[in-house]
């Protein structure tokens, strides 16, 4: 059964840094790419970041670009995200995703049930 | 603001067929890039209904089917119950904004 379970959400002031964690089980997790989507207070989802399998190549979306990085230990069977000059319009329930490769694009197949981000000073 | 749009809500009568609505453009679903769907309880993580537009993951009822023409796509629920009330999403690739995006969201209520 695959599992995903995110940790590290918290309280941080505007400016802040934050690193999220997701520990990955069920699966062969260096097969698969990994995503970060995160839904605002009210909003709706929002993709975030991919990384691929091996971990050499990673994706953003143009809102976290140069303020976030996305990482994996496969070692660990573990994906991270580091956000550093967080805003306040990044507080958001973030969700780890597995990624499915379909045609040169992904899609995501399995879930976290999300950690809590709020940046507020 | 997302790409692709989806309308607010839609409701329907147990054991009635809804249908929700995805509108792309040239740069996303009208590009040929494939629609997902996701069904998401608040407070839970969301669930894959549907990927490549038309293909249900295992243990997805039938009830769920969708489709995609043109810079659109949609998605049917036959025989609605109870425990379909939740937020529906459509996903897809853009190419002009080199992302992946979501639609706006639909909350499907069950009367």
């Amino acid at each position: 059964e695959v599992q995903l379970v995110e940790s590290g959400g918290g309280l941080v002031q505007p400016g802040g840094s934050l690193r999220l964690s997701c520990a990955a089980s069920g699966f062969t997790f260096n097969n698969y790419g990994m995503s970060w989507v995160r839904q605002a207070p009210g909003k709706g989802l929002e993709w975030v970041s991919i990384i691929v399998g091996s971990g050499h190549s990673t994706y953003y979306a143009d809102s976290v670009k140069g303020r976030f990085t996305i990482s994996r230990d496969n070692s660990k069977n573990t994906l991270y995200l580091q956000m550093n000059s967080l805003r306040a319009e990044d507080t958001a329930v973030y969700y780890c995703a597995k990624v499915v490769l379909w045609f040169g694009d992904y899609y995501f197949d399995y879930w976290g049930q999300g950690t809590l981000v709020t940046v507020s000073s | 603001q997302s790409v692709l749009t989806q309308p607010p809500s839609v409701s329907g009568a147990p054991g009635q067929r809804v249908t929700i609505s995805c509108a792309g453009s040239s740069s996303n679903i009208g590009a040929g890039y494939d629609v997902h769907w996701y069904q998401h309880l608040p407070g839970t993580a969301p669930k894959l209904l549907i990927y490549g537009s038309t293909n249900r993951p295992s243990g997805v009822p039938d009830r769920f089917s969708g489709s995609k023409s043109g810079t659109s796509a949609s998605l049917a629920i036959s025989g609605l119950q109870a425990e379909d009330e939740a937020d529906y999403y459509c996903q897809s690739y853009d190419n002009s904004l080199s992302g992946y995006v979501f639609g706006t969201g639909t909350k499907v209520t069950v009367l």
